[in-house]
């Protein structure tokens, strides 16, 4: 499997601002995800992170909340806009190989805290 | 509605002894299914998987078994050692438009008990 890192690890963020999580991947991966886990629970899918066009976002998340972008096939960035302390949360992304293998790998995550 | 979901929270077995952690899916067009263990501060990690054309896979010192009848699937770890205890996610990949997702249970957290 590739090597998949996040930044920031954690961060402390004001209610009204933004934060922005980088994904990196050091190969090339056909499909990259960004998912939620809150505290004690179990993750939920945010959105699917598409190559050079607009991310697929499931119910109840919204590209206005959460832009998603993916330059190219090894990196992918998830901003968290207008934070509310809702939001506070382990963000984490992952990546598919694509082809014959449907196994998701995962970053270490991201916990942000919203005061 | 669909979910993949866990019969028990918690689970707190001996060291040495065999684990088994239960899993139930409601999407009989799920194909494929995966378990992730999760340790504290870390992502989830690949342990085992399973297509839906096989009832039974092992790996070292887990086996996955699964009963499409029964929609039941579970996760058996051999001779439990400490570092074993973590979060046990099991996860169905189902079809979605423009592709698939995976489905996350709800977890199961194993205690190992020195």
């Amino acid at each position: 499997s590739a090597v998949i890192s996040q930044k920031p690890s954690r961060d402390i963020c004001q209610r009204g601002t933004s934060l922005t999580i980088q994904c990196q991947v050091d190969s090339q991966v056909t499909m990259m995800f960004w998912y939620r886990q809150q505290p004690g629970q179990s993750l939920t899918l945010i959105a699917t992170a598409n190559q050079g066009s607009e991310a697929t976002y499931e119910s109840g998340f919204v590209i206005d909340k959460f832009p998603i972008s993916r330059p190219n096939l090894t990196f992918s960035t998830l901003t968290v806009s207008n934070m509310s302390p809702e939001d506070s949360s382990i963000y984490l992304c992952s990546y598919m190989w694509g082809g014959s293998t449907d196994t998701q790998y995962f970053g270490p995550g991201t916990r942000l805290t919203v005061l | 509605g669909e979910s993949v979901g866990l019969h028990l929270p918690t689970l707190s077995v001996q060291e040495g002894d065999n684990s088994i952690i239960n899993c139930a899916y409601s999407n009989s067009a799920s194909d494929y299914f995966i378990w992730y263990k999760q340790e504290s501060g870390k992502g989830p990690q690949f342990i085992i998987d399973i297509r839906s054309n096989m009832d039974k896979r092992q790996g070292q010192r887990v086996t996955v078994l699964l009963n499409k009848t029964v929609k039941h699937l579970s996760l058996q770890i051999a001779a439990t050692q400490p570092g074993d205890s973590a979060v046990y996610f099991c996860a169905e990949n189902k079809g979605s438009t423009g592709g698939f997702k995976t489905i996350f249970g709800a977890g199961t957290r194993l205690f190992v008990k020195a």
